[in-house]
């Protein structure tokens, strides 16, 4: 595609519900990153994606928080059992290789536990 | 740890001014440097980088300065436009990483 896809664009969703937010990235893109943005905030490091393996996962927050992404294209986030503090803007970018290259980000995915 | 910074959260100009935004790093092992606009409700969007091999680089009204002796980037934007009113972040990529670091940012705002 043109650029970065997120959706959905807003989620609102109920404490203790699991959410699944979806990034396409740009096509031929190998490297795919997840930050997640509270209000106000700089940016905080998920997770990344070299194809579809994610060799540091130290970043998420907790276990509750997970990713995939398959055929180097597609990623979803999916966070457990969802508390208030998870409310933020989620956030994925896409770079064409994984060292040192400009990132291209989506709009984010803005989520509010209730 | 190790962290990037800004020194000023709010930046108000007149439109028409010139604007410098600082960035403040602690990492000397980083080498390749990005700064991203952020409007409102909108994700990140690249300015402008610069590598460590270099101390200047300049694009279409914008010019990164890095000063790799006290660790210090900056942004200038030439003639700001009520346009470039959005967060400002800096963000750093140590040599090795393959993470982008970003800094808290600063709020840039240009009245007409």
């Amino acid at each position: 595609g043109a650029g970065v896809s997120q959706s959905p664009s807003n989620k609102v969703t109920e404490k203790g519900k699991d959410v699944e937010l979806r990034c396409d990235p740009i096509s031929g893109h190998t490297a795919l990153y997840w930050y997640r943005q509270r209000l106000g905030q700089g940016l905080e490091f998920l997770i990344y994606f070299q194809g579809n393996s994610a060799p540091d996962k130290s970043g998420l927050p907790s276990d509750r928080f997970s990713a995939e992404r398959t055929g180097e294209s597609v990623s979803t986030l999916t966070i457990q059992r969802t508390q208030q503090e998870d409310s933020a803007v989620y956030l994925c970018a896409s770079s064409k290789v994984l060292l040192g290259t400009e990132a291209f980000f989506g709009q984010g995915t803005r989520l509010t536990v209730v | 740890g190790e962290s990037v910074g800004l020194h000023l959260p709010t930046l108000s100009v007149q439109e028409g001014d010139n604007s410098i935004i600082n960035c403040a790093y602690s990492n000397s092992a980083s080498d390749y440097f990005i700064w991203y606009k952020q409007e409102s409700g909108k994700g990140p969007q690249f300015i402008i980088d610069i590598r460590s091999n270099m101390d200047k680089r300049q694009g279409q009204r914008v010019t990164v300065l890095l000063n790799k002796t006290v660790k210090h980037l900056s942004l200038q934007i030439a003639a700001t436009q009520p346009g470039d009113s959005a967060v400002y972040f800096c963000a750093e990529t140590p040599g090795g990483s393959y993470i982008p670091t970003f800094g808290r940012g600063t709020s840039l705002i240009v009245h007409p």
